[in-house]
């Protein structure tokens, strides 16, 4: 089982639709969880980051997060073509012996005009 | 200002050759990483420094070694290269494990 698994994709919503990503992960330590954006040929960008249970909203950008259920989700409002790249969820989790994030593979999003 | 620069953006090389990858911050951040990404996009950790002090070392070929002069750079040399380590190698930094990392902009490697 990896640790921080992710829906490949593509997801395709049409613009001005809601996207909706989701992640799930199988350490129950983790407690620092992170969502990415990815441009194709470009770096990670950090567009989000939650730490407790329930919902934290920046501007067209939601994050949720359930810790009994091992689960994370990202929403984004009023999708953009702008917006289509891949979205990589990361956990990370307060232990002496491992200080870096664990990345899922990612989820392509594509918003289409 | 770049916070997190990497270079060479591309390196192409034969089998065999030993290159290095530099990395700088001028982020003031404590820890720095480096992750390969492969051809499907998984960000896997190598290594991380923290304050010029090896923190993790993941199953990675003794081929990789990491080196850190001080807390704002990162270098990573590679032996032997071979086939299987074409990808992009990102650098990058954080402050504390419970923020989020900045990423260098990537070193595409290509060994032929």
């Amino acid at each position: 089982q990896k640790e921080v698994e992710q829906n490949s994709g593509p997801l395709s919503v049409p613009e001005g639709a809601i996207a909706s990503l989701n992640c799930t992960y199988s350490d129950r330590g983790s407690q620092s969880f992170f969502w990415y954006r990815q441009y194709s040929g470009k770096s990670p960008e950090l567009i989000m980051s939650i730490y407790s249970n329930g919902d934290k909203e920046d501007g067209r950008f939601t994050a949720q997060l359930n810790k009994a259920s091992q689960y994370v989700s990202l929403l984004i409002r009023d999708s953009q073509p702008s917006d289509s790249a891949t979205y990589l969820c990361a956990v990370n989790r307060r232990d002496t012996g491992r200080r870096a994030l664990t990345f899922g593979s990612g989820t392509r999003l594509q918003v289409q005009p | 200002d770049t916070a997190v620069s990497q270079t060479p953006k591309y390196l192409v090389t034969q089998m065999g050759n030993d290159k290095s990858i530099k990395c700088e911050q001028n982020l003031g951040h404590d820890t720095m990483y480096w992750y390969k990404q492969d051809s499907k996009k998984f960000l896997k950790i190598m290594f991380s420094y923290n304050n010029k002090e090896l923190i993790i070392n993941e199953t990675v070929p003794n081929r990789f070694s990491p080196k850190s002069p001080d807390k704002a750079h990162l270098n990573l040399h590679i032996n032997s290269l071979e086939l299987g380590d074409s990808a992009v190698y990102f650098c990058a930094s954080s402050q504390t494990r419970d923020y989020g990392y900045t990423f260098g902009s990537g070193t595409r490697l290509t060994v032929v």
